[in-house]
């Protein structure tokens, strides 16, 4: 049962570039998320996801696309890659949405834009 | 805003000690959650407490609400090395989540 898995765990882009970041989860869950953690701030939420199909903006969406096919996965994508989404992104699944459930987490994957 | 902020930024205890970290938020909360993230980790579920439960425990873990204050405390009791982590408040409204910045225990052995 390896839980959320996320890759790459790190990876360089350029200004500009565009890539896919990858989140799976192995306990059929339907609520997915993901979240991007900066020095001193708390972990923002960048989009959601309820289930297959659905899918929802968090607090911080901009630059950042999403889709849900599966229940199991849920990848990221930066559209073209600016020096502000440096970051730390983490991928979270719980059985429900919202604070009533644990959240499970991914190790993350450590972006760097130049 | 309804994010928690975590009070002190970092703490230093020696092996032993007791640890208490704070969280204090703005508005209504549903449920509370603590998490515990190691250095290069993901976060770690620790506690959850719903706003009708005033204490809850979990081994050496005790986490308290006082929805009046608007605040949860997180005690960690006879602190170990290994809970050298950073510890996170989530607050939750209306599945609206949404985490602190974090306190950063070091305890040193």
């Amino acid at each position: 049962n390896a839980g959320v898995t996320q890759t790459p765990k790190f990876q360089v882009l350029k200004t500009g570039q565009s890539m896919t970041l990858q989140c799976a989860q192995d306990m059929n869950h339907e609520y997915m998320s993901w979240y991007r953690q900066d020095p001193g701030m708390g972990l923002r939420l960048i989009h959601y996801s309820v289930g297959a199909g659905i899918t929802d903006q968090g607090e911080v969406p901009n630059g950042y696309n999403v889709s849900r096919s599966t229940t199991e996965d849920f990848p990221l994508r930066l559209l073209s890659a600016a020096p502000s989404q440096t970051s730390v992104y983490f991928c979270a699944s719980s059985s429900l949405q919202g604070g009533n459930q644990p959240q499970h987490f991914g190790d993350g994957t450590r972006l760097s834009i130049l | 805003s309804q994010q928690g902020e975590e009070d002190p930024q970092a703490l230093s205890i020696q092996e032993g000690e007791n640890a208490t970290m704070n969280c204090s938020y703005k508005t209504s909360i549903n449920n509370l959650q603590w998490y515990r993230q190691n250095s290069g980790r993901g976060l770690v579920h620790l506690i959850l407490i719903r706003s009708n439960e005033r204490e809850k425990h979990s081994g050496r873990l005790r986490v308290t609400l006082d929805t009046s204050k608007k605040s949860s405390s997180l005690l960690i009791t006879a602190s170990r090395a290994a809970d050298t982590a950073s510890y996170f408040c989530a607050t939750d409204f209306n599945n609206d989540m949404r985490f602190g910045a974090g306190t950063r225990l070091t305890v040193k052995p």
